[in-house]
């Protein structure tokens, strides 16, 4: 399954709202999630099941979509919130990942 | 603490073998799904293999037939065999925690451990 997210860099504000796509190949349900990383850390879970917010992360993040479309939406960006995002899917064998999508500061 | 550490990366030869080793503090390998993740610097990241509870074993095309995942209980290590080891090879290897209590997804990530192939 391929998974195709965009766009692969955005500059954006902050305070600015920010919405990343990630379309999937074929059908994975809800079997989707989506990772932050910073340079010379690992990713950490924002969103499980395409739209759960994962504990501890920021009531900002959100999450939706089934079947093939699938939205991340950061509805306020703070300053900690630049950094690289990348979707997974998780209903088959290779999981595969999106190719990321990098934030930068405007 | 919960947490995941690697160890065993390193330079090696086009052709070469290493393993790759995660010892998991915090929790019981053996009674969770453990997966292998990685990232060439710079670039996206790729999953490598999984191993469930049971022992059943999961590759990515790419390294089928080279890499081995495997569990040692008494340790409550995971590893990575990897033999006929290739430059594409080279990326930070993470060691993840799956979860799969409602949905998978990777939960807990080690800090990585570089793998170099190179002549």
């Amino acid at each position: 399954i391929q998974m195709t997210q965009s766009p692969s860099s955005l500059s954006a504000s902050v305070r600015d709202r920010v919405t990343i796509t990630c379309r999937a190949s074929q059908d994975i349900s809800n079997n989707l999630g989506w990772y932050q990383q910073t340079p010379g850390k690992a990713p950490k879970l924002l969103i499980y099941a395409a739209s759960t917010l994962q504990s501890g992360v920021p009531s900002g993040f959100s999450g939706s979509g089934s079947g093939t479309d699938f939205t991340l939406t950061i509805s306020s960006l703070q300053p900690e919130d630049f950094a690289t995002y990348y979707c997974v899917q998780f209903q088959s064998y290779p999981w595969t990942f999106g190719q990321g999508t990098k934030v930068e500061i405007k | 603490e919960v947490q995941l550490v690697e160890s065993g990366g390193g330079l090696v030869q086009p052709g070469g073998s290493l393993r790759l080793s995660c010892a998991a503090s915090g929790f019981t390998v053996s009674t969770n799904y453990m997966s292998w993740v990685r990232q060439v610097p710079g670039k996206g990241l790729e999953w490598v293999s999984i191993i469930y509870t049971g022992g059943n074993t999961y590759y990515a095309d790419s390294v089928k037939g080279r890499f081995t995942i495997s569990r040692d209980n008494s340790k409550n290590t995971l590893y990575l065999q990897m033999n006929s080891l290739r430059p594409e090879d080279t990326a930070l290897y993470y060691c993840v925690w799956v979860s799969t209590v409602t949905k998978w997804y990777f939960d807990l990530w080690g800090r990585g451990t570089l793998v170099t192939v190179s002549s």
